[in-house]
């Protein structure tokens, strides 16, 4: 267990639909990530909030946008779903924001658009 | 830019066999970090090391060792003795100094270790 953790596990939505993906970084950890995982793309860097403050951005579509909140739980909304937007979506944490601190990934949320 | 590539798409092996998964990298910094996670069948991705530009030392945690290699840009990992457990997709990871936190992955080897 990572100390990592995303709700919620499973989401079937329809094309069209908004959802909320939630994360919980590792106790004591600032820094926020969220990648997607998928059959055609990998394993995608989508955005890094640190302490409240976007810091990077990667691949994100412009339908989809995240936040950190003051207790540092982290949100990634997921607007006009599309059928293509079926993946893995995993969040990762780690203490600080340098490029050596290793990410520690939480269990996923596994989001299916039909 | 940077990118990861493990050639090995699927790797099979018997139980007991040793077995090593292949990474390259491509970076034009010359700081940067190397990073081995593991997918078993649940799902989640399982930190198992990480090394440094500067650390070219090889190093060995029970019966998994990796091995880097910055003249031909190689961070490869080997697991001796295979146990069934084994199993999983491992994925090679990249953090390049200028570019960020973010992780660049490889394609992942799914490697599968029959009894």
């Amino acid at each position: 267990d990572s100390g990592v953790t995303q709700t919620p596990k499973h989401l079937i939505t329809a094309t069209g639909q908004r959802v909320t993906l939630r994360c919980s970084p590792r106790s004591g950890d600032l820094s926020v990530y969220w990648y997607q995982q998928s059959l055609d793309q990998g394993l995608q860097f989508l955005i890094q909030y640190y302490n409240g403050e976007e810091r990077a951005k990667g691949n994100i579509l412009e339908r989809f946008s995240a936040q950190q909140f003051p207790d540092l739980h982290s949100e990634l909304n997921l607007s006009s779903l599309e059928l293509g937007d079926s993946a893995l979506y995993f969040c990762a944490s780690s203490s600080r924001d340098f490029s050596y601190n290793e990410q520690f990934f939480g269990p996923g949320t596994r989001l299916t658009v039909l | 830019a940077q990118k990861v590539t493990q050639a090995q798409t699927e790797i099979s092996v018997v139980e007991k066999e040793d077995v090593t998964l292949d990474c390259v990298y491509e970076t034009r910094d010359t700081t940067y970090y190397l990073f081995w996670y593991k997918q078993p069948p649940s799902g989640e991705l399982v930190f198992l090391i990480r090394r440094n530009s500067f650390d070219e030392q090889n190093e060995i945690s029970g019966r998994y060792s990796w091995n880097f290699q910055k003249s031909t840009s190689s961070f490869n990992f080997t697991i001796t003795a295979s146990q069934v457990v084994d199993s999983a997709v491992y994925f090679c990871a990249l953090r390049e100094e200028t570019s960020g936190s973010r992780l660049t992955f490889g394609e992942g080897t799914q490697l599968t270790v029959n009894p």
